[in-house]
């Protein structure tokens, strides 16, 4: 039971490339969600999916894409990078989707030049 | 729409005190208030939780404590330890009653148990 997974770990992008990050998780959960972690400012919902085949946007989805693949995988891309993107990312998945415990990965570190 | 906000955003200790960290919420509609941390390079880690029904929780070393007339609650961690250094998030959840559940975090506090 490896809980969530999370690749690459670490990416370095030039302005205008794009990218997907992938997630996946195996703990059978509903929701899953995809945030942007920046010094200073928490932890801010970027896109979620509350169940397979929904996705919708955050706070701050603008430059993102997402796509629930299936039950188990969600990815992020970014289709022309950004320095303002230049972020740790996390993804996270959630069993009910109603006021339940969070489950985050490792992260992926993204500089963007 | 949800605000939170956190306090001190650093914490330095002395290994066996005690370390508190506080936060507030605007919403009076969220319910679920659960506490993070973090260590170096990892992902958040959930350590604590407390429903709005409850006005304290204790689990060995940590407590939190939630005072929904005020909006806030607080994380007690008591007898720290070296390994308790990390960065803690407070954040608040109202249970949207859909599928979806809308967690709003604060910006983090860094604490530091120096030996």
């Amino acid at each position: 039971n490896a809980g969530v997974t999370q690749t690459p770990k670490f990416q370095v992008l030039k302005t205008g490339q794009s990218m997907t990050l992938q997630c996946a998780q195996d703990m059978n959960h509903n929701s899953m969600y995809w945030y942007r972690q920046d010094p200073g400012m928490g932890l801010r919902l970027i896109y979620y999916s509350a169940s397979e085949g929904t996705t919708d946007k955050g706070e701050v989805p603008n430059g993102y894409n997402v796509s629930r693949l299936n039950k188990r995988e969600f990815s992020l891309r970014l289709e022309s990078a950004a320095p303002s993107q230049t972020s740790v990312y996390f993804c996270a998945s959630e069993f009910a989707g109603v006021v339940e415990t969070q489950y985050f990965g490792p992260g992926t570190r993204l500089l963007v030049l | 729409g949800e605000n939170v906000e956190q306090h001190p955003s650093t914490l330095s200790v002395q290994e066996g005190d005690s370390a508190v960290i506080k936060c507030t919420y605007s919403d009076s509609a969220s319910n679920y208030f659960p506490w993070y941390k973090q260590e170096l390079g990892k992902g958040p880690q959930l350590i604590i939780d407390i429903r709005s029904n409850v006005g304290e929780k204790k689990d060995q070393r940590i407590a939190v404590t939630l005072n929904k007339t005020a909006k806030h609650f607080s994380l007690h961690i008591t007898e720290t330890q070296p390994e308790d250094s990390a960065v803690y998030f407070c954040a608040a959840s109202m249970g949207m009653g859909t599928s979806y559940d809308k967690v709003i975090f604060g910006p983090g506090t860094s604490l530091s148990v120096i030996p």
